[in-house]
C-alpha cells in the first residue's frame, strides 16, 4: 500500500475487555514496531518485529499485552482485559531492511471507559 | 535519569529566526539518532537523522551531534509558522531494534 494504514482510527471499550488494533505495513518493508502514545508524552516502545526473526518483546507493559505478526506482514496488537490506564494511541510503524527511516500510520486512538 | 530527554517547551521563536531544539542521551552505545516532526493530532515523520558526530545539513535543517557530549540537537533555520509543531528526538542503541524517543519539544513559530 501507499502507506502503514492502521484500523480502527478510533475505538471506544469498557474496562475489562479485549481489543484488537490491526496494522498493515507498506507493502515489502520487513520491520514493524508497535509504539504507545499518552496525552502530551513521548513515544513509548511496545514490541519489534523483523522478518522471520523472534520479536522483540521487551516494551509490552505487562502480559496483558500480545503481538503477532502473520506472514511476515499485517500485525495485530492484542490488549486483554484492558484498563483506564491502556488509554492512549497506539502507533504502528515499518521500515523496509537496511533503511534508516521508520514509517508511522495514523495510528488508533484507544479510550477505556 | 531518562534515556533520552528533551526540554518539553513550548520553545517559541519569531518568523525567520534559528530554532535551536536539543535531546541528551543517556546510553554511550547509541549510535543513530534521529529527529522527528509531530503535528498535532498526526503520526510523526522523519525530518533527518545522523549518525556522525559533526553537522549534517538539509535544506533549512541542521542535525548536530556531539557523541562525547552525549548530545544531538536540530537547528531549524528561517523558521516558518509551518513549522510548529512537536519535534521528537529518538536514538537507536548499537545494532539494537529498539528506537528509543524523548518526550518532545513543542515549537512555536509566532509571526
Amino acid at each position: 500500500g501507499a502507506g502503514v494504514s492502521q484500523s480502527p482510527s478510533n475505538k471506544v471499550t469498557e474496562k475489562g475487555k479485549d481489543v484488537e488494533l490491526r496494522c498493515d505495513p507498506i507493502s515489502g518493508h520487513t520491520a514493524l514496531y508497535w509504539y504507545r502514545q499518552s496525552l502530551g508524552q513521548g513515544l513509548e516502545f511496545l514490541i519489534y518485529f523483523q522478518g522471520n526473526s523472534a520479536p522483540d518483546k521487551s516494551g509490552l507493559p505487562s502480559d496483558r499485552f500480545s503481538a503477532e505478526r502473520t506472514g511476515g506482514s499485517v500485525s495485530t496488537l492484542t490488549i486483554q482485559r484492558t484498563q483506564q490506564e491502556d488509554s492512549a494511541v497506539y502507533l504502528c510503524a515499518s521500515r523496509r531492511q537496511g533503511g534508516a527511516e521508520a514509517f508511522f500510520g495514523q495510528g488508533t486512538r484507544l479510550t477505556v471507559v | 535519569q531518562k534515556e533520552v530527554e528533551q526540554n518539553s517547551g513550548p520553545l517559541s521563536v519569531p518568523e525567520g529566526a534559528i530554532a535551536s531544539l536539543n535531546c541528551t542521551y543517556s546510553d554511550r552505545g547509541s549510535q543513530s539518532f534521529f529527529w522527528y516532526r509531530q503535528y498535532s493530532g498526526k503520526s510523526p515523520e522523519l525530518i533527518m537523522f545522523i549518525y556522525s558526530n559533526g553537522d549534517k545539513e538539509d535544506g533549512r535543517f541542521t542535525a548536530q551531534l556531539n557523541k562525547a557530549s552525549q548530545y544531538v540537537s536540530l537547528l531549524i533555520r528561517d523558521s516558518q509558522p509551518s513549522d510548529s509543531a512537536t519535534y521528537l528526538c529518538a536514538v537507536k542503541v548499537g545494532g539494537g531494534n529498539k528506537l528509543t524517543f524523548g518526550t518532545g519539544t513543542q515549537l512555536k513559530v509566532e509571526l
